[in-house]
């Protein structure tokens, strides 16, 4: 059972304009959630995090917003650049238990 | 730190034959993880351990699969016997804590013919 959904596996944006991922989750006991950006041949890298106590958190260019009440996380990069293309996994937290969606790739494009 | 250190990177076997995964964590990490990579469901934890202790193995497909951690600085992975459909990308992560960020090793891509 997939608790962390990621339902777009790929995502094609132009350099400059907004990329916007999207994630869903279903265990309301979640209390922490992370992006991972993940390049061909190596391991996922951290991104960027959120508390379930938080509505939002931003980091240069890259914001997640986190709906609770709608289950429901994403993640703005603004403006989005060629080197951002790689696949982005969504991983939420109960402190005891760890999911990963399956991953969205993102293509920008030049 | 060089990071979290995986070996081998790539393994071919065939079906039937023991595969040992290996994994060195950052020093310091008191947490280690076990995942595996498929297109189908992402990234699927296996196991995790917390000084060196097994917390939780929900995530072990089945009986062939093991993990041990003699120690802080090394874990092993172990399937016997393999099957085709073992093939996957297996990746070890480390971290401080639960919530702390995960640093990942390049993983290693596992062929069972």
């Amino acid at each position: 059972d997939q608790q962390v959904k990621q339902n777009s596996p790929s995502l094609s944006v132009q350099e400059g304009r907004i990329s916007i991922l999207n994630c869903d989750y279903t265990n309301s006991m979640f209390d922490y959630f992370l992006w991972y950006k993940k390049y061909p041949a190596e391991g996922p890298t951290f991104l960027i995090s959120i508390s379930s106590i938080k509505d939002k958190n931003e980091d240069g260019r890259f914001t997640v917003f986190l709906n609770k009440s709608a289950k429901h996380l994403s993640l703005h990069i603004v403006p989005s650049q060629p080197g951002d293309s790689a696949v982005y996994f969504c991983a939420a937290t109960t402190g005891n238990q760890f999911y990963f969606g399956t991953g969205t790739s993102l293509t920008v494009i030049p | 730190d060089a990071g979290v250190i995986q070996s081998p990177r790539h393994e071919v076997t065939e079906m039937g034959q023991e595969v040992t995964l290996r994994c060195k964590p950052i020093s310091g990490h008191d947490y280690l993880f076990w995942y595996r990579q498929t297109m189908m469901r992402g990234l699927e934890l296996l196991i995790y351990f917390n000084n060196n202790v097994p917390i939780d193995d929900s995530g072990m497909p089945e009986d062939r699969f093991s993990a041990k951690m003699p120690n802080a600085s090394f874990s092993t992975l172990k399937i016997q016997p393999s099957e085709p459909r073992d093939s996957a990308v297996y990746f070890c992560a480390s971290s401080q804590g639960t919530t702390d960020t995960q640093y990942f090793g390049p993983g290693t891509r596992l062929t069972v013919l």
